[in-house]
């Protein structure tokens, strides 16, 4: 099935690392994504990882993919007020191509405390 | 080019009315998509264009709702006989085919059935 679970709110000190967690139910899924939403802001693609990798760094961001156990996760290192936001992780769902369908979790609401 | 553009911001309504929102993709972006985002959750997806046709919809889009994209460029959504679970931000993104993993979204129209 389709499915995108994540927490609903992490707060960290600034200058911590936060780390947003993602599970997602079918393995055969083919792309992975996480999309950032500033209020009031469009959605934002921060990073995409494809299924046969299971890392990928991008500056302060990290993505790790867990294929066996079906689990994603964002890495902000020296998390800033500005990295406040609310974070998706989505996938495109087998049988689809990269640029089409996307599936979103329900979003994690990161707030940074000083 | 200044990204993903959609009309009306906000649309308030009472029930059984019709609404219609617009969406300007990016320029020779060949792909458009519709999503709802209701308070709280990630977007769920509507449907998908590439070019003019209407490549897939959800079943989440019952028979009140119908989407265009008669010359391949800017779409419309139509909602017949509106109900107050309408009531919701419809997002619009776009892509390129050709290397697309990212879709670029749209501000979104919030509409608030009465």
């Amino acid at each position: 099935g389709e499915d995108v679970e994540q927490s609903l709110f992490l707060s960290v000190r600034e200058g911590d690392s936060s780390v947003i967690n993602c599970t997602y139910t079918d393995s055969s899924s083919t792309y992975l994504y996480w999309y950032k939403q500033e209020p009031g802001a469009g959605l934002q693609l921060l990073t995409y990882i494809f299924s046969n990798m299971d890392m990928k760094q991008d500056q302060r961001l990290t993505v790790l993919l867990n294929k066996k156990d079906k689990h994603l996760s964002l890495r902000i290192a020296d998390t800033q007020t500005g990295d406040s936001a609310i974070y998706f992780c989505a996938e495109t769902p087998p049988g689809y191509s990269s640029a089409s369908k996307i599936i979103f979790g329900s979003g994690t609401r990161l707030s940074i405390r000083p | 080019d200044t990204g993903v553009s959609q009309d009306p911001r906000h649309k308030i309504t009472k029930r059984g009315q019709n609404v219609t929102f617009r969406c300007d993709p990016i320029s020779e972006h060949n792909r458009l998509y519709w999503y709802r985002q209701t308070l709280g959750q990630g977007p769920e997806f509507l449907t998908y264009f590439q070019n003019e046709a209407q490549l897939e919809k959800s079943r989440l889009l019952s028979d009140r709702f119908s989407a265009e994209r008669p010359k391949g460029s800017f779409s419309t959504l139509e909602i017949q006989r509106t109900e107050q679970g309408d009531s919701a931000m419809y997002l619009c993104a776009s892509s390129a085919v050709a290397g697309g993993n990212e879709q670029f979204f749209g501000p979104g129209t919030r509409l608030t059935v009465l």
